[in-house]
């Protein structure tokens, strides 16, 4: 069955620094792949995403994703966070464009000043 | 424009009552998606519609739950009789089509208490 993990329950950065989060994922072919954003309250906003193509993906906000097929990733990155980053961040997988998003469990991202 | 409009933002009723969550997709969009979001279970899809039928209704966890859309500006997720462990955030979302380039938009979710 298709998976997405995202090992990282909560990760704590101070403003300015750089961020990696991870996203690992379990299907037999290359997915549609997503990071999705949720601010406290409010609903999914889409990053980015990753059909095909190259594999280092730019999106909103100043951030980034490489999909790095040997290690079933697709980790998100920002080189310098800002405090309106702090939100929940999920990555998604869509197996073969059949429409249906599986979300890893989330990672929560707290930002110090 | 707007975008996936969801009322009411949050329900508060007593076990044993009906609940009708409402949902406005984006103009144009043909999939609508239901979904629950809980500590427990992370985000998982309900049910998905194209074109106003019914695709896949297997995340339905039993038959207290149903989904309707009457035309294509307009769904609702009913739960009949509701259960304190029905209590989670409810998010609808829509896209324009499978494929690429064709990601969901959510809506801002209902969140729902039963006591």
């Amino acid at each position: 069955a298709q998976s997405v993990t995202q090992p990282d329950i909560h990760i704590t950065v101070s403003e300015g620094a750089s961020l990696e989060l991870r996203c690992n994922y379990s299907y037999g072919a290359t997915p549609y792949l997503f990071w999705y954003v949720q601010s406290p309250g409010q609903g999914l906003q889409l990053l980015l995403k990753y059909f095909s193509g190259d594999t280092l993906v730019q999106g909103i906000k100043g951030f980034e994703a490489e999909f790095k097929r040997s290690q079933s990733s697709f980790n998100l990155r920002k080189p310098s966070v800002h405090w309106s980053d702090a939100a929940e961040y999920f990555c998604a997988v869509e197996p073969g464009g059949y429409n249906k998003l599986i979300f890893g469990a989330g990672t929560r991202l707290a930002v110090h000043p | 424009d707007a975008g996936v409009i969801q009322s009411p933002r949050h329900e508060v009723t007593e076990m044993g009552q009906e609940v009708t969550l409402r949902c406005k997709p984006i103009s144009g969009h043909d999939y609508l998606f239901w979904y629950r979001q809980t500590m427990m279970r992370g985000l998982e899809l309900l049910i998905y519609f194209n074109n106003n039928v019914p695709i896949d209704d297997s995340g339905m966890p039993e038959d207290r739950f149903s989904a309707k859309m009457p035309n294509a500006s307009f769904s609702t997720l009913k739960i009949q009789p509701s259960e304190p462990r029905d209590s989670a955030v409810y998010f609808c979302a829509s896209s324009s089509g499978t494929g690429q380039n064709q990601p969901q938009h959510f809506g801002d979710g209902t969140r729902l208490s039963i006591l």
